[in-house]
């Protein structure tokens, strides 16, 4: 099992950004998958959720309206479009899976830096 | 939305002692299939999360059994019954019983 996130980097306030997470060594279509964050030197926030089969998605308040979680099983990624960033949005983001009929993330991408900075 | 409070935010402990880790819920976590949903991560410096324990009690695959969870309702403890280097980093209660998710502030233990 592997998750690498991708799409990182440094980005001014207001911008957009997509964030990637390829996915492999098991059948990606059949797991819910999340984002979670952690900002420099603090503690882990959760971010987004997909279902399986991309049913539903839901979101932390503090991002909602802004960032896009979607995913495309055929190339067995999950995105995480992020828009009018600001400053708070500065983190390592990462992706993790949920196997179905479960309630915890069982593997975790490394994660991808994030800075929003002018 | 709920909210997870752990304490204490720091343990340093000696090597074969135990360590005990308290996470309190703003609502309680107990679903009404009976189960609890609560789950407890660590963070080693460096690194992503790694799941401990899932339901409020069971460990996940590969955990040693000096790990242990325990607690219903709103009141939660996470117990390292001897407790090794490499266990150090920060551990993290989280809620998934309901968006959005929640998770604990951390703790981190350390070794004296």
């Amino acid at each position: 099992v592997q998750l690498v996130e991708s799409g990182g980097g440094v980005v001014q306030p207001g911008r957009s950004l997509r964030l990637s997470c390829a996915a492999s060594g098991f059948t990606f279509s059949a797991y819910g998958m999340h984002w979670v964050r952690q900002a420099p030197g603090k503690g882990l926030e959760w971010v987004a959720i997909i279902w399986y089969d991309g049913s539903n998605k839901y979101y932390t308040d503090s991002v909602k309206g802004r960032f896009t979680i979607s995913r495309d099983d055929s190339k067995n990624t999950l995105y995480l479009q992020m828009n009018s960033l600001r400053a708070e949005d500065t983190a390592v983001y990462y992706c993790a899976r949920e196997p179905v009929g479960t309630t915890f993330f069982d593997y975790w991408g490394q994660g991808t830096l994030v800075t929003v900075s002018s | 939305d709920i909210v997870m409070t752990q304490s204490p935010l720091s343990l340093p402990v000696t090597p074969g002692q135990p360590a005990t880790v308290s996470c309190r819920s703003s609502q309680s976590l107990l679903h009404s299939n009976g189960y609890n949903y609560l789950n407890w991560y660590l963070q080693k410096p460096g690194q992503s999360p790694q799941l401990l324990i899932y339901l409020g009690s069971t460990r996940a695959s590969g955990i040693p059994d000096r790990f242990s969870g325990s607690g219903s309702g709103t009141d939660f403890t996470l117990k390292i019954s001897r407790v090794e280097a490499e266990d150090v980093g920060v551990y993290y209660c989280m809620q998934p019983l309901q968006t959005p998710y929640s998770f604990g502030q951390g703790t981190k233990l350390e070794i004296k």
